[in-house]
């Protein structure tokens, strides 16, 4: 168990849908990422929080957003789903500043498929 | 192009053996990260490395970063099952620390 905890772990649904995936940090961790793991793209940056405001943007569509709340935990919103939003979607937490700043700590991930 | 790329991109091989495993880049990097990714779990970190033409040992691993901090290659000595995974190598981007980027991997499996 890394302490990074997401939910749900696979989801399945249509076109057209939209759906939210969960993340809550490591203790301590104030940084929280989402990053999108497809066969096309590889992992891929998406969006990053730190201590509830947006920090850096990624590859991240319109179509999506996120937001950490004031307990720290993040949610990322996929709406408009399409076929090839279907990939693995994994939040990692890190240490606020200083040398821990760039060591990720990532979930096990929520599968994402689009049907 | 990719900013990182990784090679050889599939490896198979039995246990025992020894291989290495490449991340190469173009670009000059401060410090670069090695990962491994089991099945349906999240990628965990091996190991930082930020000098040049460091060395790093992690038990059967070893880890070096290219003298221009440009490449990257990880050598697994003697082989088990329980390395099997992906691979991945991955540098910061940007201003923000924690943005990073990844190669696209090496996909090990050590077969028995």
């Amino acid at each position: 168990d890394s302490g990074v905890t997401q939910t749900p772990k696979h989801l399945i649904t249509a076109t057209g849908q939209r759906v939210t995936l969960r993340c809550s940090p490591r203790s301590g961790d104030l940084s929280v990422y989402w990053y999108q793991q497809s066969l096309d793209q590889g992992l891929q940056f998406l969006i990053q929080y730190y201590n509830g405001e947006e920090r850096a943007k990624g590859n991240i569509l319109e179509r999506f957003s996120a937001q950490q709340f004031p307990d720290l935990h993040s949610e990322l919103n996929l709406s408009s789903l399409e076929l090839g939003d279907s990939a693995l979607y994994f939040c990692a937490s890190s240490a606020h500043s200083g040398v821990g700043a760039n060591v990720l700590t990532f979930g096990a991930g929520s599968r994402l498929t689009v049907l | 192009t990719q900013l990182l790329e990784q090679s050889p991109q599939f490896l198979s091989i039995q246990e025992g053996e020894n291989l290495t495993v490449y991340c190469n880049s173009s670009s000059v990097f401060s410090s670069l990260q090695w990962y491994r990714q089991e099945p349906g779990e999240g990628p965990v970190l091996l190991v930082t490395v930020v000098t040049g033409g460091e060395v790093k040992k992690l038990k059967r691993l070893t880890f070096q970063f290219g003298d221009a901090r440009k490449d990257s290659s990880l050598h697994i000595t003697a082989a088990q099952t329980g390395d099997t995974g992906l691979y991945l190598c991955a540098v910061d981007r940007g201003s923000t620390l924690g943005r990073l980027y990844f190669g696209r991997g090496t996909q090990l499996t050590v077969w028995p």
